[in-house]
């Protein structure tokens, strides 16, 4: 079965700095990887997707993603993260049953200082 | 602009009650899910359907819980009796086999006192 490991529960960066964001994945085939963005009292939209090809992956907002094969990692990042940006960052692998089924890691709240 | 549409928003009920989530999804998504989002557990996968036929539920405690899509228009989630512990989020999701991502619902925030 597919899970989703974001080892950093909370994350603190001053606004302007760079931004990592930790996942790593476990799937027995060839993954399909999601960064989803959840703001306080909404739904999760999507960041970016990795299905094939370019392992560097540009998302919304100013996001990017790197698939590590070897690494078993999806990390999220940001040159220079702003107020807005605060907020919970869930990583997914999406198993095919029919359709791509979002497995969700525990999600990394990023919290953002002035 | 197209959106997952869930219903109510908010809901505070007594134990022993049924409550009833409802979920509009995409206007030509043909998958359905459903999750519960709670502190200790994060984001678990409750159920969901392909064209209206549920495929998976075994994430569903089957002895107060169940899903149905009346229509390809309307997704239900029914607790009948509620329980404290049923406290969480709900989310409603849908999909495509062309879109490949799922498009989320804002969500019932479910208290049951």
């Amino acid at each position: 079965a597919q899970s989703v490991t974001q080892p950093d529960i909370h994350i603190t960066v001053s606004e302007g700095a760079s931004l990592e964001l930790r996942c790593n994945y476990s799937y027995g085939a060839t993954p399909y990887l999601f960064w989803y963005v959840q703001s306080p009292g909404q739904g999760l939209q999507l960041l970016l997707k990795y299905f094939s090809g370019d392992t560097l992956v540009q998302g919304i907002k100013g996001f990017e993603a790197e698939f590590k094969r070897s690494q078993s990692s999806f990390n999220l990042r940001k040159p220079s993260v702003h107020w807005s940006d605060a907020a919970e960052y869930f990583c997914a692998v999406g198993a095919w049953g029919g359709s791509y089924i979002p497995t969700f890691g525990r999600g990394t709240s990023l919290i953002v200082h002035p | 602009d197209a959106r997952v549409t869930q219903t109510p928003r908010h809901k505070v009920t007594e134990m022993g009650q049924e409550v009833t989530m409802r979920c509009q999804p995409i206007l030509g998504h043909n998958t359905v899910f459903w999750y519960r989002q709670t502190m200790m557990q994060g984001l678990e996968l409750l159920a969901y359907f392909r064209n209206r036929a549920p495929l998976d539920d075994s994430g569903m405690p089957k002895d107060r819980f169940s899903a149905e899509m009346p229509d390809a228009t309307l997704a239900t989630l029914k607790i009948q009796p509620s329980e404290p512990r049923d406290s969480a989020v709900y989310f409603c999701a849908s999909a495509t086999d062309e879109t490949t991502e799922a498009f989320f619902g804002q969500g019932t925030r479910l208290t049951v006192v």
